[in-house]
């Protein structure tokens, strides 16, 4: 069964760069079946897609966010990762890693979360 | 980009109560949309997908239909367990959530 796990510092200071690896356990990162993707969700707030990627190296972004996203793989380690510049208040959320069916972007197995807080 | 309305944000039933809640998209998305149930401090959870399909694990009194910009998703009978917050999405052009409806105990 697929598992995912995020991992990164739970405070951020405003106009840092936020960090965040999510290590995939039960199967293998590079696997043609899935895209890797990270969601987040501002407390008492809805969710919000930020980036995904394919084991290509191919990404997609949700455009609102392009600008301050980084997105990659580790295969070597089975992770994903996350990068998020410039950070301010607005970007206080948890943050979960997913993955996404080649066949349809709806998200199938999550991590569990992690928030992250920005502030100094 | 595709705007995501959910209704109604909150909404009150019993248990045993057939329950329906509404996602309208802001232009056409065929049948391309989850949706998630979501319980406090817990990830979301795939309940159906393509509009109507339910997930693998997914309890069958929870249905989805619809196509276009309408769609619904169907409690037939409610359970305690179901008491949560509802998400639709769609992924016809990028992905985009629904506000969200929470379900509370009537």
């Amino acid at each position: 069964q697929l598992q995912l796990q995020e991992s990164g510092p739970g405070l951020v200071k405003p106009s840092e760069t936020l960090s965040l690896t999510c290590t995939v356990s039960g199967g293998s990162i590079n696997t043609i079946t899935y895209y890797w993707g990270w969601i987040r969700q501002p407390p008492g707030r809805g969710l919000e897609y930020i980036a995904s990627i394919y084991h290509s190296g191919t990404t997609y972004f949700n455009p609102s966010l392009k600008s301050r996203v980084t997105i990659s793989l580790d295969t070597s380690r089975n992770q994903f990762s996350l990068k998020l510049s410039s950070v301010t208040a607005a970007d206080t959320a948890v943050y979960y890693c997913a993955t996404i069916p080649r066949v349809g972007d709806y998200l199938d197995h999550w991590g569990q979360g992690t928030l992250v807080t920005v502030s100094s | 980009d595709i705007q995501m309305t959910q209704s109604p944000s909150t909404l009150s039933a019993s248990v045993g109560d057939r329950v329906t809640i509404t996602c309208r998209a802001s232009q056409s998305i065929d049948r391309w949309l989850a949706w998630y149930q979501q319980k406090p401090g817990k990830a979301p959870n795939l309940l159906i997908y393509e509009s109507s399909i339910l997930e693998s694990g997914a309890p069958s009194r929870f249905s989805g239909s619809g196509s276009g910009t309408e769609f619904t998703l169907t409690i037939s009978s409610l359970q305690p367990d179901d008491f949560a917050t509802y998400y639709c999405q769609q992924y016809n052009r990028d992905l985009t959530f629904g506000g969200g409806t929470k379900v509370e105990i009537k």
